[in-house]
């Protein structure tokens, strides 16, 4: 699976848009984007996934580069409760192994 | 409500002395996986299943065992607990098949085990 790297902290105002950089310039065409973020040492939650076109769901949009090297995850109006550790995953498509491979992720701290 | 449950939640042991986590999903999800987290290394899988009665390694499976007898169910054993296997523990599921890997893995709450 292609490696990621993301910025280790960012702070973010109550209510404003949080963009959350991620770069995979190694991706291959057949891995998906994942997002998923941890709060305080709870279990990773899910947030979004995608291949080449932007993905938006009730939690947040997912915005991949043409390129594919990089993306971004916008959370449009961040909330305190969206304060958490978020975590950029590639992996490749039809494998016979679903382990996510978590990195250091981004620590987001949302500020009132 | 479709969640992952762990038991117990905190465990304080002493080395030697043989546990049990439990897991339990009830969403019909093929496959289950145990992962434990530990401060600057991230989330390390530590033995996965894709089905009731196969399991296989993730990457750190020494000193784990896991077992696979019903589909809802992935305990996690720990024969002869040692000070090394201090961590907070994860389980997830998914589903398989046709929604392959674009399901996403639903995590239980967590089980921070401390071994002295």
């Amino acid at each position: 699976d292609a490696k990621t790297t993301q910025p280790t902290s960012m702070d973010c105002a109550e209510g404003r848009a949080a963009n959350l950089p991620c770069n995979h310039s190694t991706i291959s065409g057949n891995e998906y984007v994942y997002w998923y973020r941890q709060i305080h040492s709870q279990g990773p939650q899910y947030i979004i996934h995608g291949l080449k076109n932007n993905e938006t769901n009730e939690m947040a949009s997912l915005i991949i580069t043409e390129d594919r090297k990089s993306s971004t995850l916008i959370l449009p109006h961040a909330t305190l409760r969206d304060t958490a550790v978020y975590y950029c995953i590639v992996r490749v498509l039809s494998s016979n192994d679903y382990k996510l491979s978590f990195g250091a992720g981004t620590t987001v701290t949302v500020r009132a | 409500e479709a969640q992952v449950t762990q038991n117990p939640r905190y465990l304080i042991t002493v080395t030697g002395k043989k546990l049990t986590v439990t897991c339990s999903q009830n969403m019909n999800h093929e496959y289950m996986s145990w992962y434990r987290q530990d401060p600057g290394l991230g989330l390390r899988q530590i033995y996965y299943s894709m089905n009731v009665e196969v399991t296989d390694k993730g990457d750190v499976p020494e000193g784990y065992k896991v077992s696979r007898k019903e589909k809802r169910n992935f305990p996690l054993i720990l024969e002869s607990p040692s000070p090394n296997q201090t961590s907070l523990y994860f389980c997830a599921s998914s589903s398989l098949g046709w929604k392959g890997p674009y399901n996403e893995q639903f995590f239980g709450p967590g089980t921070r085990l401390t071994v002295l």
